[in-house]
């Protein structure tokens, strides 16, 4: 069974500072994992695939196979970046569901 | 304009009554997601479709049922409405390709049972 998680439901961060969003997944086949973000008052999109290997609104993430994680990072919080985040996993073959952790709130402190 | 929509966007019903939601998407995608989500809770799959005439049950037990007659149409229906059953709905779809795999979501319908 696939499954993510997301420790942290919370996460305050000033403004100009380092943000870090933690996400570990369980899988025993080859997934893909996404960042999803959630402004207020807006529909979830997509923020990050970790195949795309990009940079999104100043957001990267790395794709650690050995420790199954796919932490979301930005070197300087901006107001902007309030919103809530989802870590997602997804396969290519199976059942292809897509998976949500529990998702963070983060809050950049002005 | 491809996208996918979703209606009503807002709803409140009595108890006991019969509703669906209406989910289009206009990029000829295969697969087809509904999720429920409390206000800046998680999102729990609760049905999903590989394609026309293919519907599985996702991870969280819905009194919900869904329909795929057309590729671009797939409908939720609550045949009688509780209170529990308040919560926002998010329809998704899904686009595979070499360069991976992209869902996109609707706007979401908030639902409301009185």
């Amino acid at each position: 069974a696939q499954r993510v998680t997301q420790p942290e439901k919370l996460l305050s961060v000033f403004k100009g500072a380092p943000v870090e969003l933690k996400c570990n997944y369980s899988y025993s086949g080859s997934p893909e994992l996404f960042w999803y973000v959630q402004y207020s008052r807006q529909r979830l999109q997509l923020l990050l695939r970790h195949i795309s290997r990009e940079s999104i609104k100043g957001f990267t993430a790395d794709l650690n196979k050995g420790e199954t994680s796919f932490h979301l990072k930005k070197p300087f919080a901006q107001e902007e970046d309030s919103a809530m985040y989802y870590c997602a996993l997804t396969t290519s073959f199976g059942n292809e569901k897509l998976t949500f952790g529990t998702g963070t709130r983060l809050t950049i402190i002005p | 304009e491809a996208d996918i929509y979703q209606t009503p966007r807002y709803l409140v019903i009595g108890t006991g009554k019969k509703i669906t939601l209406e989910c289009s998407q206009t990029m000829g995608h295969d697969k087809m997601y509904w999720y429920q989500q409390d206000p800046g809770m998680e999102l729990h799959l609760i049905h999903y479709s590989y394609g026309v005439n293919s519907t599985e049950k996702g991870d969280l037990s819905s009194e919900s049922t869904v329909s795929r007659i057309r590729t671009e149409h797939f409908p939720l229906t609550l045949e009688s409405a509780r209170p529990s059953h308040t919560s926002q709905y998010l329809c998704a779809s899904r686009r595979q390709g070499i360069e991976g795999n992209t869902i996109y979501f609707g706007e979401g319908s908030w639902l409301t049972v009185v």
